[in-house]
This record gives structure tokens, sequence and C-alpha cells, in this order.
């Protein structure tokens, strides 16, 4: 099985800040990385598909890069919405597992 | 609009069983493949299990192969996750989503409970 690795596990950051993500496979992936934003109680939107394409009405300041095994997630200017947490999740082959997570909260 | 509503999530007592539904609607159900993801309280998300289009290839995690069973009804544009020999650690929010390579549509989750 693959296993996704995510870090940090959780981040403080203030509005405006440029914040990134990685997520690393223990085996190549090519592109078959997915990233998602979860909020409480709400289920997990999907916001940048083959590890670069960004989701239709998702904003520009998400980006997306990587390939292999190494991933990473921007965002350029953290906005107050986008505080929640992060998930990454590989859809190579079967187990299509998820990263553990990473939330990131209001400094 | 493109929209999925799970129902059939409750309370159950440790062994027992409950049979999970998602119904589906606004968009060509029989063209997607699905899944079922969950995520125990508090916890990150889990996938479970997936199944293409035409129920050729179907696949489970580990924590649930021998135990649930997803199936789906093309004709009633419904997906099913039959749970058996349900455990504590099988409690949590269940979620179906469209798409496996890109699942960019789910529902709001139902809630299954294990305990006695």
């Amino acid at each position: 099985d693959i296993q996704m690795a995510q870090s940090p596990s959780s981040l403080s950051a203030s509005v405006g800040d440029r914040v990134t993500i990685t997520c690393r496979a223990s085996q190549t992936i090519y592109s078959y990385l997915n990233w998602f934003l979860q909020k409480p109680g709400k289920p997990p939107k999907l916001l940048i598909s083959a590890a670069s394409s960004l989701q239709s009405g998702v904003p520009s300041r998400f980006s997306g890069s990587g390939s292999g095994t190494d991933f990473s997630l921007t965002i350029s200017s953290l906005q107050p919405e986008d505080f929640a947490d992060y998930y990454c999740q590989q859809t190579y082959s079967a187990p299509f597992t998820f990263g553990p997570g990473t939330k990131v909260e209001i400094k | 609009e493109v929209e999925l509503v799970e129902s059939g999530g409750g309370l159950v007592e440790p062994g027992g069983s409950l049979r999970l539904s998602c119904a589906a609607s606004g968009f060509a159900f029989n063209t997607y493949s699905m899944n079922w993801v969950r995520q125990a309280p508090g916890k990150g998300l889990e996938w479970v299990s997936s199944i293409t289009s035409s129920s050729t290839y179907i696949y489970y995690g580990d924590s649930v192969k021998g135990r649930f069973t997803i199936s789906r009804d093309n004709a009633k544009n419904s997906l099913y996750l039959q749970m058996n020999s349900l455990r504590a650690e099988d409690t949590g929010v269940y979620y179906c989503a469209r798409g496996t390579e890109t699942p960019d549509c789910w529902g709001q989750g139902t809630l299954v409970t294990v305990s006695s």
C-alpha cells in the first residue's frame, strides 16, 4: 500500500501570508495527487487534481505542484476563509490513501 | 445541480449491520465511478471503498475488507455500502463521493455510531 505523509501537521499563519503544505508518497504516484480543503462539520472540497489542475471555481491563490513522490500545495495570500484542514490523496493505486492532514490556524 | 445525499446511518451495537445509501442526481450516474470515504470523530479522512461505473472493478480498504460490500444500482442512481460485523472503530461520518481519480462532488455525510 502507498503511504502518504504531510507536513506540517499544523501551522499558524496570518491573513496575507504565503503558506506551503507538502505531501510525500512512499512510492511514485506520478501525478495522481489530489488536494482537499475541509471545514468543521462540512464535507471535503476538491481544490486541485492531478497534482496541479485547479478545480473550477477555486481561487487562483491556490496552486499545486510536484510529481513522482513529492508534492506541494501553496496558498499565495491566505484569506480568512482558508483557515481549515487540508488533505492530500493519492489515486494512483488502491487503497486510495489520504494524508493525515494539515490544520491551518489563525495566528 | 449535482447532488449526493447519504442515508442509513445510525446507532448500532458492535457486531451489528447497517446499509448505507447514496442517492445521486444532476449528472449521468452510470458514467462515474463512486466512492465511500469515512471520518472518525476528530480524525482525518479514510478512504473505504470504490466501485467503477459498471461495477466491473471494486476496491476496499484493508480495515473493512471482508466486512463491507459496496454496490450500485445505475437504474436507481444509487450507491450502497453494506456494513457487517461492525466495530467501535467503524464509528464516524460516511461520505459518498463522485469519481475515483478526481472526487469532485461529495455528499453531506451520514453518521454511523457503533456502541453498546
